[in-house]
């Protein structure tokens, strides 16, 4: 199964850009690369998807690398509910979720 | 309606109990998950039921046997558990387990072993 990496937390100031990297170097031809978030005390929830073009929506904007070895998840604007912990998951095959270790965001006033 | 609800929220145990989990969605999905998460780790995959029926069992001990009796309902079944089988277990379900579905997840049950 294909893995990712993610660095453990990051830090950023409120109100300003953050770029959430995700390394997934074995994914296969046909996994999308899903975001997850998770809030203290909740389910994780949907952020954002991708196969291989750089996708928005209103949370956020995903950018893969052209050999989609890499992926960066951008938060235009942080605010403190954006503190949480964010997963990288590759969707091989179906049913198939295999979450990575997951980057601890924090959001400083 | 994007809700998917578990009950209990917190539940203690003994090795020698039996209880069970129970998950509930009304969004009309036909796949539905049974994850188990660990403090400070991602949650684990475990069993995924699609259509009414079984697809994935994640090699997990019998000692956990779900069940799901409609497309709307998934129970998690628990019986002679160890103290490691403390964590958060949490329910998710999507629209049929595609690749580009979105899961929507349940905020957990939290399990404590004694």
């Amino acid at each position: 199964d294909a893995k990712t990496t993610q660095p453990n937390s990051m830090e950023s100031n409120e109100e300003e850009p953050v770029h959430l990297p995700c390394n997934h170097s074995t994914i296969s031809g046909t996994d999308y690369i899903h975001w997850y978030r998770q809030l203290p005390s909740q389910g994780p929830e949907y952020v954002i998807h991708g196969l291989t073009s750089n996708v928005n929506n209103r949370m956020a904007s995903l950018a893969i690398a052209e050999d989609r070895k890499s992926s960066t998840l951008i938060l235009h604007r942080a605010t403190l509910r954006d503190a949480a912990v964010y997963y990288c998951i590759l969707i091989s095959g179906t049913y198939k979720y295999i979450f990575g270790t997951g980057t601890r965001l924090k959001v400083l006033a | 309606d994007t809700e998917v609800t578990q009950t209990p929220k917190h539940l203690v145990m003994g090795m020698t109990n039996k209880k069970s989990l129970k998950c509930e969605q009304h969004m009309g999905h036909r796949a539905m998950y049974w994850y188990k998460q660990k403090a400070k780790k991602p949650p684990e995959l475990m069993f995924v039921y699609s259509y009414e029926k079984l697809s994935i069992n994640e090699s997990v001990p019998s000692r956990f046997s779900p069940e799901c009796p409609n497309s709307s309902l998934l129970n998690l079944h628990l019986h002679a558990l160890q103290p490691e089988d403390s964590a958060l277990y949490l329910c998710a379900s999507s629209q049929e387990g595609q690749r580009t579905d979105t899961q929507y997840f349940g905020p957990g049950t939290r399990l404590t072993v004694l």
